[in-house]
């Protein structure tokens, strides 16, 4: 089955720094979502994009289809953003495969 | 927003007991999930639900789960006997069109 790999698996920052998350997978994909798991455990849809670029207030993604990955960009960031950021994508059928994440720490 | 809504938040069950965690999808949404998320691991697919059946499920999804849509609004997946590996954060996720996915919030299982 197709696999998703995500870098650097954690990363800690300032806040007001910016920040580039990396989603890397090996076959061809119909879906491919940004999520961003807070500290009680809720997903929290970002991004919908499986291909393209896409931008929401401080945050902003690009899927560069034809060549297997994805970028998630965080500017001015907060302690708010602190969390696991998951890519997923649906490769054939329904289902996602998740990638293992990235665990985001912003320190005031 | 509409949103997908998950009961309970938390439930706590002795091994071997059934429970049935419930999921009100999107309302105009046909394609139902069920994924799980064991503490500090990534989240897994169970199964999806469409046109009152299961078209796919993985192999964790054995005989011990089945899934449910009892009435137009609520969504379930019991697990008949638990066990304690069964301990594990379990998301609902509906989407209309086959392929953007929205998710509850989830529903924390403890088997003790």
């Amino acid at each position: 089955g197709i696999q998703v790999e995500q870098s650097p698996p954690d990363l800690i920052l300032q806040e007001g720094a910016n920040s580039t998350l990396r989603c890397n997978f090996s076959d061809s994909v119909n879906n491919l979502q940004w999520f961003h798991q807070n500290p009680w455990g809720q997903l929290i849809n970002l991004f919908y994009i499986p291909s393209g670029t896409k931008q929401n207030g401080r945050l902003s993604a690009t899927t560069v289809a034809t060549e297997r990955y994805s970028l998630l960009y965080i500017s001015s960031s907060q302690t708010t953003d602190s969390g696991v950021y998951f890519c997923a994508v649906v490769n054939y059928g329904q289902n996602f495969v998740f990638g293992p994440g990235t665990r985001l720490s912003v320190l005031p | 927003e509409p949103e997908v809504t998950q009961t309970p938040s938390h439930q706590v069950t002795q091994m071997g007991q059934e429970v049935i965690l419930r999921c009100v999808p999107i309302s105009n949404h046909l394609y139902f999930y069920w994924y799980r998320q064991i503490l500090g691991q990534k989240v897994e697919f169970l199964v999806s639900f469409y046109n009152n059946e299961i078209s796919e499920k993985s192999e964790i999804f054995d005989d011990q789960f089945s899934v449910e849509r009892p009435d137009g609004s609520n969504f379930t997946l019991k697990i008949r006997s638990t066990k304690l590996e069964d301990s594990a954060m379990y998301f609902c996720a509906s989407s209309g069109t086959f392929y953007e996915q929205y998710f509850g919030p989830g529903t924390r299982l403890t088997v003790t």
